[in-house]
This record gives C-alpha cells, structure tokens and sequence, in this order.
C-alpha cells in the first residue's frame, strides 16, 4: 500500500494568514492526488483534484501544488469559514489512501 | 444534480448482521463507481473499498477485505455496505461516495451512516 503522511497534524493560524500543509506520498503517485476538506459534523468535500485542479465552486484562495511524492495545498488568505481538517489522498493505485489530516485551527 | 443519499443511523449488539445503503440520483448509476469510506470516532478517513455498479466489480482494502460485503442494485441506483457479524471496533460513521469520471477517485459524498455497536 502507498503511504500518505501529512505535515503538520494540527496548525493555529490567524485570519489572511497564508497556511500550507505537506503530503508525502511513500512512492511516485505522478499527479494521482486529491484534497479534501471536512468541516466538523459534516461528511468531506473535494477541493483539489490531479494535484493542481481547483474543483468547481471551491473558493479560488485554495491551491494546490506538486507531483512524484510531495504535495502542497495552500490556503493563500484562511477565512473563518475553513475551520476544518484537510486530508490528502492518492488514486494512482488500489488500495485508495487518505493522509492522516491536518486539523486547522483558528488562532 | 447528483445526491447520494444514505440509510439511517443503526445501533447494534455484538455479533448482529447488518446491511446500510446508499441511493445515487441525479446521474446514471451504472457508469460511476461507490466507494466506502469509515470514520472511526474522533479519527481519520479509511478508504475500504470500491464497486462498479455496471458490472458489479469490488475491489476492497486489504484492511477490509473479508470483514465486510460491497454490493449494489443497479436497478434501483443503491450500493450497499454489509457486515455479516459485528464487533464493537465496527463503531464508525460510513459514508458512500461517487468516483469522478473514469478515476477512482472519490467525488461527491454522502451524508454518512453512524453505525454504533454495543453490548
């Protein structure tokens, strides 16, 4: 199985804060990754796609970057509403795996 | 506009049977593969598995494979998650979600089934 490691698990940001969260995939996964962000009590929802590809109706402040085995997803100014956590997952092979989540937090 | 739309809330005992659902509309069910996915309390995703409602191909995680049944009707648009003897770890909240395109990748979500075993 492909091994998906998020960084950090939990971040405290403060309102137009920039914010970056890290994924590492454990092998070359090419473009084959996806974000997602779940707000407390609510099932998630697909913001990136094939890495780089902004889903539609997601807010165009969320961004996502990278290829092989590391990844990005940015956050270019954190707005009250994404309080959330953001997982990362891979789709380049069976079995499908989510990274651990970023919880963040609003300072 | 595409809904997937998921059973109830279930509490169980130990050792009982289960079957939870999971209704697609607003697309043609046949042409997108459903997933599950579980939450345990307070944790992370868990991909478990996957079905192509046309012809019924499963691939499952090798953590799943052999603690539960993937199935679906494509008749009446409706995948199912089953679990033929419980165990209290099965505590979790289970959502279905819809493949994007010709991906596996999971797309649109339902709303989860929060599935409580207990004694």
């Amino acid at each position: 199985d492909i091994q998906m490691t998020q960084s950090p698990s939990t971040l405290s940001a403060s309102i137009g804060d920039r914010v970056t969260i890290t994924c590492r995939a454990s092998q070359s996964i090419s473009s084959w990754l996806a974000w997602y962000q779940q707000k407390p009590g609510k099932a998630p929802k697909l913001l990136i796609y094939k890495a780089s590809s902004l889903e539609s109706g997601a807010p165009s402040r969320f961004s996502g970057s990278g290829s092989g085995t590391e990844f990005t997803l940015t956050i270019s100014s954190l707005q009250p509403d994404d309080l959330a956590t953001y997982y990362c997952q891979q789709y380049n092979s069976y079995p499908l795996t989510f990274g651990g989540g970023t919880k963040v937090e609003i300072k | 506009e595409v809904q997937l739309v998921q059973s109830g809330a279930e509490v169980k005992k130990p050792g009982e049977s289960l079957k939870i659902s999971c209704k697609g509309s607003g697309y043609t069910f046949s042409n997108y593969w459903i997933a599950w996915v579980r939450q345990m309390p307070g944790k992370g995703l868990e991909w478990m598995g996957i079905i192509h409602p046309g012809d019924s191909d499963t691939i499952y995680s090798p953590s799943f494979q052999g603690q539960v049944t993937i199935s679906a009707d494509k008749s009446i648009s409706t995948a199912y998650l089953q679990w033929s003897s419980l165990k209290a770890s099965d505590t979790a909240m289970y959502y279905c979600a819809r493949s994007y395109e010709d991906t596996a990748m999971v797309h649109y979500w339902g709303q989860g089934t929060l599935v409580t075993v207990s004694s």
